[in-house]
């Protein structure tokens, strides 16, 4: 089958730094994408990896290892507001998007 | 720019009535058009999709159905809801044969069936 594991909850601390890991299991692999969704919103795109290496968009960066089914959302300088749920997201060979379940990341004062 | 809008954001429903959620895009021409539902604590699930005027795909079977009447207007509908269907609805959209298959999603629509 396929499947996309990422941690339920995570707690990091106001202008820390968090990462969040995905892991993936899918038949074939056209991109990894992760968005972001607030308590009772929509999600919204946050940025798309379809090769290896690091992508840096402002205070967030996402990293992805094909040959290790692996990525991780980086947030630094971490803000009261960045408190949401992150959806990790793989397309795979039939351009069909597998959706991890989200992990909820909680910013403490 | 594009925009996309979906109502009614909240609804709550009796077991075995009907339900007709809308979604509609503007800014773009020709989208890819999407139904989502998310329960809590699991992954989005892809309910159906439209590449054109009146093609749906069903990616999972249910006494749900979507149409598509006009190239930027989408409807989720039922003719007798369960319980099980309870859920927060998405629609989306994304550019036809684009790279990336970036989503943009709407607000949402929270569905409570008794």
């Amino acid at each position: 089958g396929q499947n996309i594991d990422q941690p339920t909850e995570m707690t990091a601390t106001e202008g820390a730094i968090v990462q969040i890991n995905c892991t993936y299991q899918t038949s074939g692999f056209n991109g990894l994408f992760w968005y972001q969704q607030h308590a009772g919103e929509a999600p919204t795109f946050l940025s798309y990896n379809v090769l290896d290496g690091l992508e840096e968009k402002g205070r967030f960066s996402s990293f992805l290892s094909r040959s290790k089914g692996y990525s991780y959302l980086l947030l630094k300088e971490l803000q009261m507001k960045d408190s949401a749920s992150y959806l990790c997201a793989v397309m795979n060979s039939n351009y069909q998007l597998i959706w991890g379940a989200g992990t909820k990341l909680i910013i403490k004062p | 720019s594009q925009t996309i809008h979906q109502w009614p954001a909240t609804l709550v429903q009796p077991v075995g009535s009907p339900l007709s959620l809308e979604c509609t895009v503007e800014g773009t021409s020709n989208p890819n058009l999407y139904w989502y539902r998310q329960a809590a604590g699991r992954g989005l699930q892809l309910l159906f999709y439209s590449v054109g005027i009146g093609q749906i795909s069903s990616e999972v079977p249910q006494n749900l159905s979507a149409s598509r009447p006009q190239d930027r207007q989408f409807i989720l509908s039922s003719k007798k809801l369960l319980l099980s269907d309870s859920g927060f609805y998405l629609c989306a959209w994304s550019y036809q044969g684009a790279d990336t298959g970036e989503l943009f999603f709407g607000e949402g629509s929270r569905l409570t069936v008794l």
